[in-house]
């Protein structure tokens, strides 16, 4: 099975903290992805990646940005945290149009 | 473009009762549909999913079936358990996004009850 590893469950971080949350897949998927989960909003994309250092914005990426220097992880970086920044985070990856595989989640809260 | 969606919840059933959470969607070109499916604490898994008209997903006892004169796909069990409490996601993507997009509901949380 593909697993899609996400580096925290929880973090508490503080406002105006530059915040980085890591997303490694193994299973040599091209696309990944970054979406917020909010109650009553669902899952919002913050940004998708199609191929290694390719980077697409999503439906909320401002006061986010992303890196991806290779295939395998995805990186989410909060510039400077705020607290309507704090939300459940998750990543997922594809390879065909066929399914995402997601991570379990990082729940990030902003102090 | 395209979009989801889903019936409001929450829904709370008694167990072995009847499960239907109604899914429709809008789609520009050739979408394929989802269900996934979010258990407490935990990120989402993929349940079933349907690649063109007509197709019926199924998995763990529960349904759905890919209607395109309905624009529907709504997922349906016959005997729900206590362990089916969880957050249900409908989700679509469309073969020709670049990348790869899916398309999300909000999503519906199910409580079921002894």
């Amino acid at each position: 099975d593909v697993k899609v590893t996400q580096s925290s469950r929880y973090l508490v971080k503080r406002t105006g903290e530059k915040v980085f949350l890591e997303c490694v897949q193994d299973m040599d998927h091209e696309n990944m992805f970054w979406y917020r989960q909010d109650p009553g909003l669902g899952l919002r994309l913050i940004y998708f990646s199609y191929d290694v250092k390719m980077k697409e914005k999503g439906d909320i990426p401002e006061g986010y940005s992303v890196s991806r220097e290779k295939k395998e992880r995805f990186s989410l970086i909060l510039e400077s945290a705020s607290t309507n920044q704090t939300s459940m985070y998750l990543c997922a990856s594809s390879f065909t149009p066929y399914g995402y595989t997601f991570g379990s989640g990082t729940r990030l809260t902003v102090v | 473009g395209n979009s989801v969606t889903q019936m409001e919840g929450p829904v709370t059933l008694s167990e072995e009762a009847f499960l239907t959470i109604n899914c429709t969607y809008t789609a520009t070109g050739y979408p394929s549909l989802f269900w996934y499916v979010q258990y407490p604490g935990e990120g989402l898994q993929l349940l079933l999913k349907a690649t063109k008209a007509d197709d019926k997903g199924s998995n763990k006892g529960f349904e759905a079936t890919y209607r395109k004169e309905t624009t529907s796909f709504h997922l349906e069990k016959g005997s729900v358990q206590v362990s089916d409490s969880a957050v249900y996601f409908c989700a679509l993507s469309d073969r020709r996004n670049t990348g790869n997009q899916f398309y999300f509901g909000t999503g519906t949380s199910l409580t079921v009850i002894p």
